[in-house]
């Protein structure tokens, strides 16, 4: 079975401060992991992929196969960073995607 | 606008009324999929849909039922819809591309049955 766990419901971080987001995943095959993010009010959007190893807002994510995490991480926080992030993964032969229960970011000014 | 819209977007019911939530893409989009959104436990997969007539449950099915007899279309179908139904209702599509399977949401429905 496929599970997707986000260690934190909240955290809590200064403007300027660095943040990161853990995100852990159990799957026995090759996984596809996103982060989302949610704003106040606003539908989910995509933030990240790991296959296409982009950095979006200043934040990046790195795959670790090993550990089998995807931590999201931004250098320095900003205000704005504020709203809740859930890490996803796809199972692209079942078709079955399963998210984290989300993490709420709340950047301190 | 490539889009994905749901109705109604807030909808307050009593308990064994049926009731559809309708959702449709103009993005030609293959998959979509049904999620629910509680306060702690996340978004989770009701159903799915791969292409036209073929769905498959996700993690919490029970008391749903979905249709997808054209790709544009996927509603959701409470049909005796019971008080732990409450939740925030999002559907999304997506097509899977060479950057995995970006999935597009829409503005959730928040439903609420008494």
């Amino acid at each position: 079975a496929q599970r997707v766990t986000q260690p934190e419901k909240l955290l809590s971080v200064f403007k300027g401060a660095p943040v990161e987001l853990k995100c852990n995943y159990s799957y026995s095959g090759s996984p596809e992991l996103f982060w989302y993010v949610q704003y106040s009010r606003q539908r989910l959007q995509l933030l990240l992929r790991h296959i296409s190893r982009e950095s979006i807002k200043g934040f990046t994510a790195d795959l670790n196969k090993g550990e089998t995490s995807f931590h999201l991480k931004k250098p320095f926080a900003q205000e704005e960073d504020s709203a809740m992030y859930y890490c996803a993964l796809y199972n692209r032969y079942a078709g079955k995607s399963t998210f984290g229960d989300g993490t709420t970011l709340t950047v301190k000014p | 606008e490539a889009q994905v819209t749901q109705n109604p977007r807030y909808l307050i019911t009593v308990t064994g009324k049926k009731l559809t939530v309708t959702c449709s893409q103009n993005m030609n989009h293959e998959y979509m999929s049904w999620y629910r959104q509680d306060p702690g436990l996340g978004l989770r997969q009701i159903y799915y849909s791969m292409n036209v007539e073929v769905t498959d449950k996700g993690d919490v099915p029970e008391g749903y039922k979905v249709s997808r007899k054209e790709k544009r279309n996927f509603p959701l179908i409470l049909e005796s819809p019971s008080p732990n139904q409450t939740s925030l209702y999002f559907c999304a599509s997506s097509q899977y591309g060479t950057g995995g399977l970006e999935q597009y949401f829409g503005p959730g429905t928040r439903l609420t049955v008494t």
